[in-house]
């Protein structure tokens, strides 16, 4: 299974912190993606990382990836109460292009 | 952006009937779609990849008379649960690759959630 597997599983930070997310895999990738999803909602893209890539910034998101360790990370800095929301890691393997999730992180932002 | 929408976004429905959700592209063709299923606090399982125009390409455990999925035009995919029953109830997520497009990126739909009484 090339299921991305996120920790922690859960995370309680203060607004204005940094959140940091980790997300491993199993297998060789073509690209890794990241959504958020609120609670009863469907998936956000929030950016997505190619293999050949190691860092990518979108905003107050940092995404890093290493794929000889087949892992990657999800930096949000300055983080608000509207970041709360559970935040998945996606592989993206094969011709078929299948995403493939693990449980996901449950961040909770702090007023 | 790409837009996906779902539709309903929530049903009730009786067991032994059966429930169609639609899936559409609206402003980009998809030559495939994806179908998940989300149980509450869980991740989001792949049931099966709708193909334009040939038949869906389903996972492992998933019964493919049960969930019939029909991807009849580039915008538009859907998925039958035929004769639901309470353990069908959950919340079904499609989502959606631009054709021939630049970006790899999955866009998802809003989901529809399912509750067989």
């Amino acid at each position: 299974s090339q299921q991305g597997e996120e920790d922690p599983q859960a995370l309680s930070i203060q607004e204005g912190e940094n959140a940091t997310m980790n997300c491993s895999y199993k297998t060789s990738i073509n690209n890794l993606q990241w959504y958020r999803q609120n609670s009863g909602r469907g998936l956000v893209h929030l950016i997505l990382i190619r293999s050949n890539e190691r860092e990518k910034h979108s905003g107050r998101l940092r995404v890093t990836l290493d794929t000889s360790k087949k892992s990657s990370s999800l930096l949000i800095t300055a983080s608000r109460a509207a970041d709360t929301a559970s935040y998945f890691c996606a592989p993206e393997s094969g011709s078929a292009r299948q995403l493939t999730f693990g449980s996901g992180t449950q961040l909770t932002v702090l007023p | 952006g790409a837009v996906v929408s779902q539709h309903p976004s929530r049903v009730i429905c009786k067991s032994g009937t059966s429930v169609k959700i639609e899936c559409r592209s609206l402003d980009f063709q998809a030559t495939t779609m994806f179908w998940y299923r989300q149980f509450p606090k869980q991740s989001l399982m792949l049931m099966a990849t709708s193909n334009e125009g040939s038949k869906a390409t389903y996972e492992q455990g998933v019964e493919k008379d049960k969930f019939l999925i029909n991807h009849a035009s580039l915008t538009l995919s859907t998925l039958t649960v035929t004769s639901a029953h309470p353990e069908d109830s959950s919340f079904y997520i499609c989502s959606a690759n631009i054709a021939g497009g630049a970006t790899d990126t999955q866009y998802f739909g809003p989901g529809t959630r399912l509750t067989v009484l």
